[in-house]
């Protein structure tokens, strides 16, 4: 089955760090672009970062930028966010993606991270 | 950065009729434009990638169209599973970066 899986939300403190993973099954992973999207509640869907398919190219939101890291394992098929400096404001579903061209044509669930104290 | 608008915020109709969203763009995007549905609870789900073409498995009563600036996502006639939370995204060309349209709700009038 084609599908991608997300782990490792959870409850984080302001200034905390987190890692979400993406597992990819069912399709060839090394083939394509990646990308985070999130949605804190309530409201609507944000970018958060796009990868390439060798990991050589690495694009960021400007709100992220210097705080979280995107990166892939080809061989273990996943996708990963590191997030670092956690604010009450990331919390949001975030959500891994499958990328093509310009579009995002295959969504995991969705993993929920909120930063609270 | 590209900036999204979509219009209305709020589409009330009923079954069978038809709906017709916005999207207007900041700048050209050129045909980097994307439609998804996102119903309560669940992802968003791709309907329309480069600005006019189905995504796979997405009936043909879902269409989009525009270039530049303007683009619509129509929907011929609405049948009940189509009530839903609708955005547009597009991809700059370089970098490529995406950014999101606010979204529409289409509601039951």
């Amino acid at each position: 089955e084609v599908q991608l899986v997300e782990s490792g939300g959870g409850l984080v403190q302001p200034g905390g760090s987190l890692r979400l993973s993406c597992a990819a099954s069912g399709f060839t992973f090394s083939s394509y672009w990646m990308s985070w999207v999130r949605q804190a509640p309530g409201k609507g869907l944000e970018w958060v970062a796009n990868i390439k398919q060798d990991g050589s190219e690495k694009y960021y939101v400007d709100s992220v930028k210097g705080r979280f890291t995107i990166s892939r394992d080809n061989a273990k098929n996943s996708l990963y966010l590191q997030m670092n400096s956690l604010r009450a404001e990331d919390t949001a579903v975030y959500y891994c993606a499958r990328t093509r061209i310009a579009a995002a044509d295959l969504w995991g669930q969705g993993t929920l991270v909120t930063v609270s104290s | 950065e590209i900036v999204l608008t979509q219009s209305p915020a709020t589409l009330s109709l009923s079954p069978g009729e038809r709906a017709t969203l916005s999207c207007r763009a900041s700048q050209s995007v050129s045909s980097y434009l994307a439609w998804y549905q996102q119903k309560p609870g669940q992802a968003p789900r791709l309907l329309i990638y480069d600005a006019s073409n189905r995504a796979t498995g997405i009936p043909a009563r879902f269409s989009g169209s525009g270039s530049g600036t303007d683009f619509t996502l129509t929907i011929s006639s609405l049948e009940p599973e189509d009530f839903a939370v609708y955005y547009c995204q597009q991809r700059s060309n370089w970098p490529p970066r995406w950014t999101f349209g606010q979204g529409t709700k289409v509601e039951i009038k």
